[in-house]
């Protein structure tokens, strides 16, 4: 499913680096949101956007910052990164009429 | 804040057993809830979903129950089959606002 796409798939990245994560989607969704998966902790919010000029913080928005550049584009910067956001990161989407997510396939994020 | 906990964190079943994950939520605005299968190196996906206003779902072997009292709501899986092992998340949300997700429930189904 290419609806929602991340790229890249797979990074490893060095403690201090600045690193951005980014997500195109082609579904038209106005709400685009990324989350980080940990093992036992579920998926848990970072920021979410519901049009280009609305951004919002999520509950684990600390060491992240997000740009909404276009409808379709949706960033996630990590300014200075630690180890301990080595995490699967996925952006996902969906409608203001919709209730339902559509994720992308994910980022696996190693920070050494 | 909002808070969303799932139990139990592991479940393994006999095939062809039932499979039962529970949830609780916090805020009782919530008026929407999903659950969403992952199975292995891949991304969630919506299997069933469940609005306020409605008690019970079903969808051949899987059903949700909402008991907004309490603010319980369960998944049940029936005559779980090997392709069922995955892990499963609940969430919750205000209408079409952001899902908060329980913890994740690893569904191990023994052939």
């Amino acid at each position: 499913d290419a609806d929602v796409t991340q790229t890249p798939r797979n990074r490893i990245t060095k403690t201090g680096k600045r690193i951005m994560l980014e997500c195109s989607q082609t579904k038209g969704h106005d709400r685009m949101y990324w989350y980080r998966q940990d093992p036992g902790l579920g998926l848990r919010l970072i920021y979410y956007s519901f049009d280009v000029k609305d951004i919002n913080k999520g509950e684990i928005s600390d060491g992240y910052s997000v740009s909404r550049q276009a409808q379709a584009k949706f960033s996630l910067s990590l300014e200075s990164a630690i180890p301990n956001q080595t995490a699967l990161y996925f952006c996902a989407t969906r409608a203001e009429s919709n209730y339902g997510y559509t994720f992308g396939s994910g980022t696996r994020l190693t920070v050494v | 804040g909002e808070n969303v906990e799932q139990h139990p964190s592991t479940l393994s079943v006999q095939e062809g057993d039932s499979a039962v994950i529970k949830c609780t939520y916090s805020d009782s605005a919530s008026n929407y809830f999903p659950w969403y299968k992952q199975e292995l190196g891949k991304r969630p996906q919506l299997i069933i979903d469940i609005r306020s206003n409605v008690g019970e779902k079903k969808d051949q072997r899987i059903a949700v129950t909402l008991n907004k009292t309490a603010k319980h709501f369960s998944l049940h899986i029936t005559e779980t089959q090997p392709e069922d092992s995955a892990v499963y998340f609940c969430a919750a949300s205000r209408n079409t606002g952001k899902l908060i997700f329980g913890q994740g429930t690893t569904l191990q189904v023994k052939p």
